[in-house]
């Protein structure tokens, strides 16, 4: 069976700090795998898309970027936090041209 | 117009009661659909997806599709406190993009 891994759980971070979350999939291979951040209350915004490795696909500009350096490992990261980048972030996987996704546990990020 | 359209809710039910939680889309183009439960601060876990129109079931979830109307329910029958959550509906073409609703909060009273 298929799992989702995301690390870390939790993040503090201070403003102009530097981000690196990670998600891992097993089980699966060849995935679409996608990051997604979701604001209190508010619906899912997808971030980045990638439908293989070193192929990336932003859907929102900002100061976020993600990376996809092994089949099944794809990470978000961020040179300087602001404080508008805390929320909820939400890996997620898909098979190609599949009819359904599955999310990961997520990682909650305050930027302080 | 979004894409997906959900009552945010909160829905309040008291426990055994059927559960009606409904969606409406704009794309044609979708041909799948799907129903996730999200608990706080969790990640959106999977009920049920559906293919084109029609009904499937599962236990004491029903997903409901009606394309021509493009409208997407989801039924609990007998519902519990554990059923307490926010439920997530998302349509896809089977591109790579899916395309989610706000969520419905559903409390379900012991």
């Amino acid at each position: 069976s298929q799992t989702i891994h995301q690390w870390p759980a939790t993040l503090v971070q201070p403003v102009g700090s530097p981000l690196s979350l990670e998600c891992t999939v097993e089980g699966t291979s060849n995935p679409n795998l996608y990051w997604y951040r979701q604001a209190a209350g508010r619906g899912l915004q997808l971030l980045f898309y990638s439908v293989g490795i070193g192929q990336i696909s932003s859907e929102v500009p900002q100061n976020l970027s993600a990376s996809r350096p092994q089949d099944r490992q794809f990470i978000l990261s961020s040179k300087k936090l602001l404080l508008s980048d805390s929320g909820f972030y939400l890996c997620a996987w898909s098979v190609q041209g599949g009819e359904t996704q599955y999310f990961g546990p997520g990682t909650r990020l305050l930027v302080l | 117009q979004k894409e997906v359209e959900q009552d945010p809710g909160p829905l309040s039910v008291p426990e055994g009661a059927i559960v009606s939680l409904n969606c409406t889309y704009s794309n044609s183009a979708f041909q799948y659909f799907m129903w996730y439960r999200q608990y706080s601060r969790k990640g959106p876990e999977l009920l049920m997806y559906t293919y084109s129109s029609g009904n499937k079931e599962d236990g004491r979830f029903t997903a409901q599709v009606d394309k021509s109307s493009k409208y997407i329910s989801l039924f609990i029958r007998d519902s519990q406190p554990s059923d307490s959550a926010t439920y997530l509906c998302a349509g896809t073409s089977g591109t790579y993009k899916y395309i989610f609703g706000t969520g419905t909060r559903l409390k379900v009273l012991a």
